[in-house]
């Protein structure tokens, strides 16, 4: 069975840092892209960040380059986001997900991040 | 980038009734369109995919349409647990960005 758990998030200060963790298991997480999907309060899905399978390429949404992260270590089937700089507009559940042509087929269980001053 | 554009942003509906809801790429996506469904507090769940390819024990109301840069998701006889809130999202290239979305309520 495919699954994806998340670890970290929580409580940052603004200019703060977070890390978030996705253990995969299921599958063999080297063979697929995977992503960061974000939702803040009340609205609407927003795709984050891709990684291609060996990590070598990654791909960011415009508000987030420079600040995040994102990062795979396959041997620990795990895939992460590092954030910094954080903004009250990075307040929002953080989700991660596997990649099959283009779709997200399986999402981890979200993670809250809360980012105040 | 290609931007997503889905309407209506919200729609009342009784069950039974068919509901439509559509998708506009700013740019040729070819069928790399997805759809997909949220209820408050849960995951997304996939729907269709490839514009019209219906995903793995969802319902067969459920059916999509379209290519290029026009698509569009039909419930046909919405039932209860099809109130929710549901996503377009491009599927091709490198960036995967999803409509604003359509709360059926």
């Amino acid at each position: 069975e495919v699954q994806l758990v998340q670890s970290g998030g929580g409580l940052a200060q603004l200019g703060g840092s977070l890390r978030l963790s996705c253990e995969a298991s299921g599958f063999t997480l080297s063979t697929y892209w995977m992503s960061w999907v974000r939702q803040a309060p009340e609205k609407g899905l927003e795709w984050v960040a891709n990684v291609n399978q060996d990590g070598s390429e990654q791909y960011y949404v415009d508000s987030v380059k420079g600040r995040f992260s994102i990062s795979r270590d396959n041997a620990k089937n795990s895939l992460y986001l590092q954030m910094n700089s954080l903004g009250a507009d990075d307040t929002a559940i953080y989700y991660c997900a596997r990649v099959a042509w283009g779709r997200y087929e399986y999402w981890g269980q979200g993670t809250q991040v809360t980012v105040s001053s | 980038d290609i931007q997503m554009t889905q309407s209506p942003s919200s729609l009342s509906a009784s069950v039974g009734d068919r509901v439509t809801i559509t998708c506009r790429a700013s740019q040729n996506i070819n069928n790399f369109l997805n759809w997909y469904q949220q209820k408050p507090g849960k995951a997304p769940r996939l729907l269709i995919y490839s514009a019209s390819t219906l995903q793995s024990g969802v319902p067969p109301r459920f059916s999509g349409s379209g290519s290029g840069t026009d698509f569009t998701l039909t419930i046909n006889g919405l039932q209860p647990e099809d109130f929710a809130t549901y996503y377009c999202q491009r599927g091709d290239g490198r960036i995967f960005a999803f409509g604003r979305g359509t709360k059926v309520d």
